[in-house]
């Protein structure tokens, strides 16, 4: 099965530098790779995700990127702020009824 | 108007009592997921109805029995808990089982088991 691994566990950035987080994963069949935010104590949400037909994608100071042929995709955070402190997931499936599988996280920290 | 909604939000019991955790979604959606977060955060599945029917089931004890009575509700039972099962439990749903429909979360139920 799916095997994602997530890189780094921890995470420090001053304010309005740039974070960059990476997975990997193992199965050639997954594509769809969202990303997940969690802060401390609440629930995980969705913050952005891509497909495997596409190389990047943005969405403000979020972006993701893909690469199919090395089997990883990475979060780019840009201008982090200190409401971007929190637990970050990635996670990919092949699409259908497959179950998302989730990385271990990245504790993300941005220092004021 | 909370989308996914959890009780309890903390449920501290004794080895080998049985208890449940309920969920219900407001979303109209038809797909339900239970995940377990240990203490590392690992977010890990373990089963999905789709319109009350089971169609992920991942390597769970059988003390697990999840119970969906419409497709707003998902129900765990928990029986003879164990140390090992105190975790965060979340509960999700999603517009459908298609795996690219975002999945929205409940607030979580923090178990303890002493």
């Amino acid at each position: 099965g799916e095997n994602v691994e997530q890189h780094p566990s921890t995470l420090s950035v001053q304010e309005g530098d740039s974070a960059v987080i990476k997975c990997t994963y193992s199965d050639s069949a997954s594509n769809y790779f969202p990303w997940y935010k969690q802060e401390l104590g609440k629930r995980p949400q969705l913050i952005i995700d891509i497909r495997s037909n596409v190389g990047e994608k943005k969405d403000q100071r979020i972006a993701v990127t893909l690469n199919k042929t090395a089997k990883h995709f990475s979060l780019h955070i840009t201008e982090t702020q200190p409401e971007d402190s929190a637990v970050y997931f990635c996670a990919a499936s092949p699409s259908g009824n497959t179950p998302l599988v989730f990385g271990k996280g990245t504790r993300l920290s941005v220092i004021a | 108007d909370t989308a996914v909604s959890q009780t309890p939000k903390y449920l501290v019991t004794q080895m080998g009592n049985d208890k449940s955790i309920k969920c219900e979604q407001n979303l109209g959606h038809d797909t339900m997921y239970w995940y377990k977060q240990d203490s590392k955060k690992f977010l890990k599945i373990m089963f999905s109805y789709n319109n009350k029917e089971l169609i992920i089931n991942e390597t769970v004890p059988n003390r697990f029995s999840p119970k969906s009575p419409d497709k707003a509700h998902l129900n765990l039972h928990i029986n003879s808990l164990e140390l090992g099962d105190s975790a965060v439990y979340f509960c999700a749903s999603s517009q459908g089982p298609r795996i690219t429909y975002e999945q929205y979360f409940g607030p979580g139920t923090r178990l303890t088991v002493t």
